[in-house]
């Protein structure tokens, strides 16, 4: 079956630091690869996405890199924010379910 | 505006009774998702719907129903034979094609 991990459960980084958030998935027979971010007591929100076919993906601050040969995907934040922290998830598009990582809990440090 | 919407935002059951969440969108997406979340666990997939009348159970869907008579709304009814249902749950839907599912603000059930 699918499932989707991450390497640190929760990472602080001083205000205007980059942040990189990693991730790792189990099944290569995936379309897409995203990143979402949920505020307390909120539901969460799509920040980006790459596509199996690609490597690297920049949006707004954000980068995302995908690494299929070791299956493994990250989220880079550039000079991060207070307004960044919050958890960050990676999920994995298998079809048309989505599959989610336990998250990684992100706090900036003033 | 367009969105999803779920309630209440709080609810709390007494054990034995069964309690339906609420899920509406306007989105116009075909396919709607309910996922229990749980601290340091992230999402797990309840049950999905691709299509009206037609849902599918996903990881952890024993002791849970839904129902999908119209595309809008994807109720969950979390019946007593769910033995911990205590959490925060969380709908979304999302649209053929697209990678971006969106979620609503969630509801967090509590058992008393």
């Amino acid at each position: 079956g699918e499932s989707v991990g991450l390497h640190l459960p929760t990472l602080s980084v001083q205000e205007g630091d980059n942040s990189i958030i990693n991730c790792a998935y189990s099944n290569s027979a995936s379309d897409y690869f995203i990143w979402y971010k949920q505020e307390s007591g909120k539901g969460p929100q799509f920040i980006i996405d790459i596509r199996s076919n690609m490597d690297k993906r920049q949006g707004q601050r954000v980068t995302v890199l995908l690494n299929k040969t070791v299956k493994h995907l990250s989220l880079q934040i550039a000079a991060t924010q207070p307004g960044d922290s919050a958890v960050y998830f990676c999920a994995v598009l298998y079809g048309q379910n989505f599959v989610f990582g336990p998250g990684t809990r992100l706090s900036v440090l003033p | 505006d367009g969105g999803i919407t779920q309630s209440p935002k709080y609810l709390f059951r007494k054990e034995g009774q069964n309690v339906t969440l609420s899920c509406e969108q306007n989105l116009n997406h075909d396919a709607m998702y309910w996922y229990r979340q749980d601290p340091g666990q992230g999402l797990r997939l309840i049950y999905y719907s691709q299509i009206v009348n037609d849902f599918q159970k996903g990881d952890i869907a024993e002791g849970y129903s839904v129902s999908r008579e119209k595309k809008e709304s994807f109720p969950l009814t979390v019946t007593s034979a769910q033995k911990n249902p205590t959490a925060f749950y969380l709908c979304a839907s999302s649209t053929q094609g697209r990678t971006e599912a969106f979620f609503g603000q969630g509801t967090r059930l509590t058992v008393v």
